[in-house]
């Protein structure tokens, strides 16, 4: 069985401080692993994965195999950067995706 | 370029009623996946439909049932609803062999009372 594990439900920074949003995974086999974003008021939309390697919005994720962890990070938090974010993996067949239940990123000025 | 819509909005039904909830694909996308999102939770994988045949499908049970049409918008169908279907539902749109890359719906409230 696969599953995505969010510890937090709310993260709250202060513009301009690091962020960080954990995720851990369970899977036996070679996972693809997403980042989706839901600003307010927004449709739910993918912000990054791990095989693009990207920096989307100064943000990137790396993925650790060892500690099964794809955690989310941003060296300055912006105002805009508030959202709702889910980590996401998929497995074999690429079909499904299996989502944690969120971390809700408050940013304050 | 069209994005992927959803009808109704929101809906309210009796516990034991069926529904019925639509999605219209993104133009060019060609397979469509369908998420319930109970409150608080992330959205958790339904089924999904490729060329009109369900092509995965996830722990829910067979009164959960799904149409795609030749033109890939898609329905899904909830018979006999039970309070704990209330949920958003939302749709997502893809081109096949790029199913991680789901454009998604707004989504549909629906309510069991």
């Amino acid at each position: 069985a696969q599953r995505v594990t969010q510890p937090e439900k709310l993260l709250s920074v202060f513009k301009g401080a690091p962020v960080e949003l954990k995720c851990n995974y369970s899977y036996s086999g070679s996972p693809e692993l997403f980042w989706y974003v839901q600003y307010s008021r927004q449709r739910l939309q993918l912000l990054l994965r791990h095989i693009s390697r990207e920096s989307i919005k100064g943000f990137t994720a790396d993925l650790n195999k060892g500690e099964t962890s794809f955690h989310l990070k941003k060296p300055f938090a912006q105002e805009e950067d508030s959202a709702m974010y889910y980590c996401a993996l998929t497995g074999t067949g690429r079909r499904a995706l299996t989502f944690g239940s969120g971390t809700r990123l408050q940013v304050q000025p | 370029e069209t994005g992927v819509t959803q009808s109704p909005t929101h809906l309210i039904k009796t516990r034991g009623q069926q529904v019925t909830l639509r999605c219209s694909s993104q133009s060019g996308h060609n397979t469509v996946s369908w998420y319930q999102q109970a409150l608080g939770q992330g959205p958790q994988f339904i089924f999904q439909y490729y060329r009109e045949e369900e092509n995965g499908r996830g722990n829910f049970p067979p009164r959960f049932s799904g149409l795609q049409f030749p033109n890939y918008s898609s329905e899904l169908n909830v018979n006999a609803l039970e309070l704990d279907d209330s949920a958003l539902y939302l749709c997502a749109s893809s081109l096949a062999g790029t199913s991680y890359e789901q454009y998604f719906g707004p989504g549909t409230r629906l309510t069991v009372t």
